[in-house]
């Protein structure tokens, strides 16, 4: 594909449940990283890959929240027990570059829900 | 710790007047800045970007931004609205110390162009 894909784009959740985001980024990109989105602002950086290395992960809220990239291509994150906070856009971009001061190309988000 | 604040949450011109988008920053090192734009249901995108090279930065669709050291500012121009501009403006700080604190967005301007 030609940009970064994610899916679901919309996700409705039951507090407690846990949910899967995933994130397709550009092919040969080898920077991925993940964003939070709160109605109203700026996203909010939550962590970081380097191919299949997640070298930062510091803005990450709670340990309910948990990212992979085994592969090193496609993403994913995980929220386990929802809570009503967890409700947000959640914004995935990719970069060629390795390093975080380049540019970076987003998906259009998975809007969560939480019930 | 560094921080960017958009001075303006709503800004409204009319359609062929000039825009201006502020966007103050605060940073101990020497930062990287962009300004990215989010059009409804899309995924942001990369308008310009300043790594310390000329302070006078050229972007996409005829935006322009000038980094001004003296006044922590990279307040973003256009000549001329087009009503295909009217979205929602981010002013993003980055600088070489990485981490999550490495990546900052403000919380946004929204763009209306009137008829």
């Amino acid at each position: 594909g030609a940009g970064v894909s994610q899916s679901p784009r919309y996700k409705v959740a039951k507090r407690g449940q846990d949910v899967a985001l995933r994130c397709d980024p550009i092919s040969g990109h080898v920077s991925l990283f993940w964003y939070q989105q709160a109605l109203g602002q700026g996203p909010e950086f939550l962590t970081y890959f380097q191919n299949e290395a997640q070298l930062d992960k510091s803005g990450l809220p709670s340990d309910r929240f948990f990212a992979e990239r085994p592969e090193g291509s496609v993403s994913t994150l995980k929220i386990q027990r929802t809570q009503q906070e967890d409700s947000a856009v959640y914004l995935c971009a990719s970069s060629d570059t390795s390093g975080i001061y380049n540019e970076q190309f987003f998906g259009p988000g998975t809007r969560l829900t939480v019930l | 710790a560094q921080s960017v604040t958009q001075l303006d949450s709503h800004v409204s011109v009319s359609e062929g007047t000039p825009v201006l988008l502020r966007c103050n920053y605060s940073s101990s090192y020497s930062p990287s800045l962009f300004w990215y734009v989010q059009h409804p249901n899309k995924g942001l995108q990369l308008l310009l970007k300043y790594t310390s090279a000329a302070t006078l930065v050229k972007g996409i669709n005829g935006f322009e931004a000038e980094f001004k050291k003296s006044e922590t500012s990279f307040h973003l121009t256009k000549p001329s609205a087009h009503m295909s501009d009217a979205a929602e403006y981010f002013c993003v700080v980055m600088y070489s110390g990485g981490g999550a604190d490495g990546l900052t967005f403000g919380k946004g301007t929204h763009l209306i162009i009137q008829p």
